[in-house]
């Protein structure tokens, strides 16, 4: 079964306005984080945020916020006044522990969201 | 420089030929990471190593080796390439010393296209 599933293979928006890219997580640990990392056509990985599953607060980093919502376990990313610029493809990730101890993780990401910002 | 290097950038090879991908980091991470990614797939987990001596299978590990030669190179081989492993590989890294959120520093990727 899929544990990040993005369920828009494509995005629209108009320059200056906002976006949420949608993110579900399955997951029965306790402890886990979550990662929103875009990828523009030249192809390299940026992380843009990161949200642990015990933070209180929804995380922000400029123009991205992620929309947590435990209970649903979904991690949204909102993209505020959208710039052509943001017109990249988006994958959401969460972190998984592996073996024991708990000090070892891995990533699983998502299939990715394919943003298009119009002018 | 980056911190994250992968070589080759670009890769033409043919079925049956060996290739390795080669991945070297400056940031004096522990743990190091092969993914590889297909349109429409997102990226998958072939190799992981959390230090020299602790190396794993991740979800897509056949048809795939790898070596940690040294904490800061992680080198991924396909002894015999074949077309359906054309994609984008990615290496990628995390400190386990630092404040740890798992975080992934990623190279600039290695395109491969098996003819």
């Amino acid at each position: 079964a899929q544990k990040i599933t993005q369920t828009q293979p494509g995005m629209f928006v108009q320059e200056k306005e906002a976006v949420t890219l949608d993110c579900t997580y399955d997951t029965s640990d306790p402890s886990y984080g979550l990662f929103w990392y875009k990828q523009p056509s030249s192809g390299e990985m940026i992380f843009l945020i990161y949200q642990g599953s015990y933070d209180q607060q929804n995380a922000t980093e400029g123009r991205y916020s992620l929309n947590f919502q435990k209970a649903r376990k979904s991690a949204n990313l909102v993209i505020s006044a959208s710039q052509l610029g943001d017109s990249a493809m988006y994958f959401c990730a969460m972190r998984e522990g592996i073996g024991s101890g708990g000090s070892n993780y891995k990533l699983t990401f998502g299939k990715g969201t394919l943003l298009t910002v119009n002018p | 420089d980056a911190d994250v290097t992968q070589t080759p950038r670009n890769r033409i090879t043919k079925t049956g030929k060996r290739i390795m991908l080669e991945c070297s980091q400056t940031k004096g991470h522990d743990r190091m990471y092969w993914y590889r990614q297909d349109p429409g797939l997102g990226l998958q987990l072939i190799y992981y190593s959390f230090d020299v001596k602790d190396i794993n299978k991740g979800e897509i590990s056949d048809g795939y080796s790898v070596s940690r030669q040294a904490q800061a190179k992680f080198s991924l081989s396909l002894e015999s390439a074949i077309p359906n492993q054309t994609a984008l590989y990615f290496c990628a890294t995390s400190d386990s010393t630092a404040r740890d959120t798992g975080e992934l520093f990623f190279g600039e990727g290695s395109r491969l296209t098996v003819l």
